[in-house]
C-alpha cells in the first residue's frame, strides 16, 4: 500500500514570511497527526484530526500556526508569520483510527527560517 | 510535555553485539510503542506493548515493560550496521503519543 505522502521535502523561507505543508495519509486512515520535531529532540504533537474534526490541538501555536482537513483526507498546515524557532522537521502521520495504536509515517518537511 | 525518557542518550556499540535501550515515563499508560528513525527510511513504527504485557517479540527485538517500575526496555539482538538510527519510546496515556528524545544508537563495523 501507498505510504504517507508530504510535501515539499524541504523549504527555505526568512522569518515572517509564510508557508504551507501538504500531507497525505494511507488511504482508508480516519486520524491524522501532524508533529513538530527539532533537531536532537522527539516528535511534539501539534495536531490531531479524526476524519475532518479536531480532536486536539492544545500545543499548536494558533497564533501563528493553522491547519485544515477538508473532506477528511488530504490535510494542510500553514505557518503565518515564521520565526526563526519554527525550523524543524514537520511530520505528518496516519493511524486506522484514534486510540494511538501503530502510527505510519511520512518522510516529512524538513524547514528552515533564516 | 515530554513523557518518555530514554536512557542513554546515545550508544555505540560493535556490530553482532546487543544492544538494549531503556525507556522510563511518569504517568500511567495504555500502550507504549518504540520506534526507529534514520536518515533512509523516516520514522518507523517497531512494536507496541500493552500495559497488561510484560514482554514481547519481534525478530531480533524484545521489549519489557514495568509498570510498577515505569519503564520499558528495547534489547536489538546481534546487531548490524543497518541498525545505526535514532529509537525513540513513546507512551500512550490518553490516546495520544507522548515521545521521549530518543536514543542515538551507532553500530561500528
Amino acid at each position: 500500500e501507498a505510504g504517507v505522502a508530504q510535501s515539499p521535502r524541504y523549504k527555505i523561507i526568512e522569518k515572517r514570511q509564510s508557508v504551507a505543508f501538504w500531507c497525505n495519509p494511507i488511504s482508508g486512515h480516519a486520524t491524522l497527526y501532524w508533529y513538530q520535531q527539532i533537531l536532537g529532540q522527539g516528535p511534539k504533537l501539534l495536531i490531531q484530526f479524526q476524519n475532518n474534526g479536531v480532536v486536539d490541538d492544545s500545543q499548536l501555536p494558533k497564533d501563528r500556526f493553522s491547519a485544515e482537513r477538508l473532506k477528511g483526507v488530504d490535510s494542510t498546515l500553514k505557518i503565518q508569520p515564521a520565526k526563526l524557532e519554527d525550523s524543524a522537521v514537520y511530520l505528518c502521520a496516519s493511524s486506522l483510527a484514534t486510540g494511538a495504536g501503530e502510527q505510519y509515517f511520512g518522510p516529512g518537511t524538513r524547514l528552515t527560517v533564516t | 510535555s515530554q513523557q518518555g525518557e530514554e536512557d542513554p542518550q546515545a550508544l555505540s556499540i560493535q556490530e553482532g553485539e546487543n544492544a538494549t535501550m531503556n525507556c522510563s515515563y511518569k504517568t500511567s499508560i495504555n500502550n507504549l510503542q518504540w520506534y526507529r528513525q534514520n536518515s533512509g527510511r523516516g520514522l518507523v513504527h517497531l512494536i507496541l506493548i500493552r500495559s497488561n504485557e510484560r514482554e514481547k517479540h519481534s525478530g531480533r527485538l524484545r521489549v519489557t515493560l514495568d509498570t510498577s517500575k515505569k519503564s520499558s526496555s528495547l534489547l536489538i539482538t546481534a546487531s548490524r550496521a543497518a541498525d545505526t538510527a535514532s529509537y525513540f519510546c513513546a507512551t500512550d496515556s490518553n490516546y495520544q503519543l507522548i515521545w521521549g528524545a530518543g536514543t542515538k544508537l551507532i553500530i561500528k563495523p
